[in-house]
């Protein structure tokens, strides 16, 4: 079965600071791999997404995420973050032939102004 | 567009009441999925239906029930309410239900059971 592992489940930063979020999964084969974002008292929005190719990907508000195969890891980072940055994160995967996602426990994040 | 939507936005049971948790996607899509969100513990698949008329069990499936009404429609009830129970149910949709599709979710229902 595959599992999610996300770390340091609160975070608390100031403006500008830079993001880091780590995603361990455990998968033996190809994966396809998702960043979810809940901003307080909405609904997840997909931030990016990795199926194959260029091991970074870009997504929205400045947020992009590696991909290393060797690590089993989808790490996400930002160079600097703002207060609207607060919110939950969930990292997401599943295999190729299986179209259930499985989350991880969220990091809550919290930018101070 | 409304995407998904989820009806109530906020309920609360009794322990032993039944209520259906309501979900209807308009984007013509053909899988959908329960989940429930627990403090802690991220999302939980509960049941997910592949297609119109076929549904599966997730990860936490005890103590609920699903029905795939039509395409647009998926529903998920509770006939029994527990304690337990208590949490923040979302629906989501995928185009095709293949292991790319990023899924779309509704904005949540809060349910609460004393």
């Amino acid at each position: 079965a595959q599992s999610v592992s996300q770390h340091n489940h609160h975070v608390i930063l100031s403006e500008a600071a830079s993001l880091e979020l780590g995603c361990n999964y455990s998968y033996g084969g190809t994966v396809n791999l998702f960043w979810y974002v809940q901003y307080p008292g909405q609904h997840l929005q997909l931030l990016l997404k990795y199926f194959s190719g260029d091991p970074l990907v870009k997504g929205i508000k400045g947020f992009e995420a590696e991909f290393i195969k060797s690590k089993f890891s989808f790490n996400l980072r930002k160079p600097s973050v703002q207060w609207s940055d607060t919110a939950e994160y969930f990292c997401a995967v599943n295999g190729l032939g299986n179209n259930r996602l499985a989350f991880g426990k969220g990091n809550q994040v919290v930018v101070i102004p | 567009n409304a995407g998904v939507t989820q009806t109530p936005k906020f309920q609360v049971l009794k322990t032993g009441q039944s209520m259906t948790l309501q979900c209807a996607q308009d984007m013509n899509h053909n899988s959908m999925y329960w989940y429930r969100q627990d403090p802690g513990m991220g999302l939980r698949l509960i049941y997910y239906s592949a297609s119109e008329g076929t549904t599966d069990k997730g990860e936490v499936p005890n103590g609920y029930n699903v029905s795939r009404l039509n395409k647009r429609e998926f529903s998920l009830r509770l006939e029994s309410a527990a304690p337990s129970q208590t949490s923040v149910y979302f629906c989501a949709s995928s185009e095709s239900g293949t292991a790319r599709e990023p899924q779309h979710f509704g904005d949540g229902t809060r349910l609460s059971i004393l």
